[in-house]
């Protein structure tokens, strides 16, 4: 079944960017949309954004002058870059599979294992 | 904004119980309610989608209802693995909100 592991530094200084990749494998990155979501304590389970297959995105609007996500299917892998992070950006971020039914909405599954990054010099 | 409320913020129950959350949504959702169970350390998992639908492999004593913008989750029978977060979540674009969650912890 479709797996998804994310990477990326688990220590970033205040100011500067925040980059993170996730890794699709047992299955094809086509035809469907891809998440990034984050969860800290103080906010609570956050979507960030999703990308399509083909490149479309979507941004909550409350970090859409921060964040960057892209997607290189032919390495079924996509990517997150979150600009001048401060404390507050302190999470664990999670990447998910995005899917949609007419009749059921929207839903994330399966997610990543989670990767804590902390914002701190 | 969707805005989000679970009630209660915690609970305690023992193993054999019948325990229900509820979460409320501030605009209507078309049923597009979705329910995730966190164990810590892990990832949110999904257990019910388009407000009543069970995802594949989630045990039946898992059920959820509702419509409109009051929903509910019920487990029938909770099991040692059952102790954890629930969080309810609003699938209709474009924002995702999820609930601030219900702790389930043993008695």
């Amino acid at each position: 079944q479709v797996q998804l592991q994310e990477s990326g530094p688990g220590l970033v200084k205040p100011s500067e960017t925040l980059s993170l990749t996730c890794t699709v494998s047992g299955g094809s990155m086509t035809t469907y949309y891809w998440s990034w979501l984050r969860q800290s304590p103080g906010k609570g389970l956050e979507w960030i954004a999703y990308v399509y297959s083909s490149g479309t995105t979507e941004y909550n609007p409350s970090l859409k002058s921060r964040a960057t996500i892209s997607v290189d299917a032919s390495k079924n892998q996509f990517s997150l870059w979150l600009t001048s992070v401060t404390a507050a950006d302190t999470a664990v971020y999670y990447c998910a599979r995005r899917n949609y039914h007419v009749l059921f909405g929207n839903w994330f599954d399966p997610w990543g294992q989670g990767t804590l990054v902390t914002v701190s010099s | 904004d969707i805005q989000m409320t679970q009630s209660p913020s915690s609970l305690s129950a023992s193993v054999g119980d019948r325990v229900t959350i509820t979460c409320r949504t501030s605009q209507t959702t078309d049923n597009y309610l979705n329910w995730y169970q966190q164990i810590p350390g892990k990832a949110p998992k999904v257990l019910i989608y388009g407000a009543s639908t069970l995802q594949g492999g989630v045990p039946s004593r898992f059920s959820a209802s509702g419509s409109g913008t009051e929903f509910a989750l019920t487990i029938s029978g909770l099991q040692p693995e059952d102790f954890a977060t629930y969080y309810c979540q609003q699938g209709d674009s474009p924002f995702f909100a999820f609930g601030p969650g219900t702790k389930v912890d043993i008695k």
